[in-house]
């Protein structure tokens, strides 16, 4: 079944404390991506990586790091956690699009995680 | 800069009625991509219907159909016949040639569907 897996569903950390949400897909897509969703202010985009070792900030990139080692895989690593992120985080991939081609492929999204900072 | 904008942060609609869910969007791009998803209460994201910048006509999957007026920029959803299970947050979501491979959402929109 294709589908994007990410874990944990749930965690609950304290701050400072580094955590890691891994996410893995096997659609054989170059483009991942991950988003943080807080209410009100819809899906805002974190981080995203067009293809192995290529990644890049996205709206909100303060607190977050990634890396793109194998294709399959974009871990998103929290080094010293914070209360302002707790939030719902989702991981997602798609098919790259390009010039000239119709932009249709939709964003696969994992289950997400719901993360609580103390 | 891409935005999209949902105006209607929650709805109501009466089980077998139709609703319409707005979105309006702005890019100087000709070439895009617009979405919808469903986010149920158990959270996931469900990918609903797509329509492209040049379609010519109006995308329908099942009960949802897509209002593409491109001249107003607008992507409103329409879901037919609605269901109980139809009560969900509604995000629309746009990808185009300037952004490459960026998707951006609106706000939602939180649908409840009475009995």
């Amino acid at each position: 079944e294709a589908q994007v897996t990410q874990n944990p569903r749930y965690l609950i950390t304290v701050t400072g404390k580094k955590l890691t949400v891994t996410c893995s897909q096997n659609m054989n897509h170059e483009y991942m991506s991950w988003y943080r969703q807080d209410p009100g202010l819809g899906l805002r985009q974190i981080y995203y990586s067009m293809n192995v070792e290529v990644t890049d900030k996205g709206d909100v990139p303060e607190g977050y790091k990634v890396s793109r080692k194998e294709k399959r895989n974009f871990p998103l690593i929290l080094e010293s956690p914070s209360p302002n992120q707790t939030s719902l985080y989702f991981c997602a991939s798609s098919s790259p699009q390009g010039p000239g081609i119709s932009y249709n492929s939709p964003l696969h999204f994992g289950n997400g995680t719901r993360l609580t900072v103390t | 800069a891409q935005k999209i904008t949902q105006t209607q942060p929650g709805m109501f609609v009466q089980e077998k009625e139709a609703v319409t869910l707005d979105c309006t969007y702005d890019t100087s791009d000709q070439s895009y991509g617009l979405f919808w998803y469903k986010q149920p209460s158990s959270g996931e994201m469900i990918f609903l219907i797509y329509q492209g910048s040049y379609d010519e006509q109006n995308a329908t999957e099942g009960r949802y159909s897509l209002n593409f007026q491109k001249a107003r920029k607008s992507a409103n959803l329409v879901i037919s016949a609605s269901q109980l299970g139809d009560s969900a947050m509604y995000f629309c979501a746009m990808r185009s040639s300037s952004t490459g491979n960026q998707f951006y959402f609106g706000t939602g929109t939180s649908l409840t569907v009475i009995p």
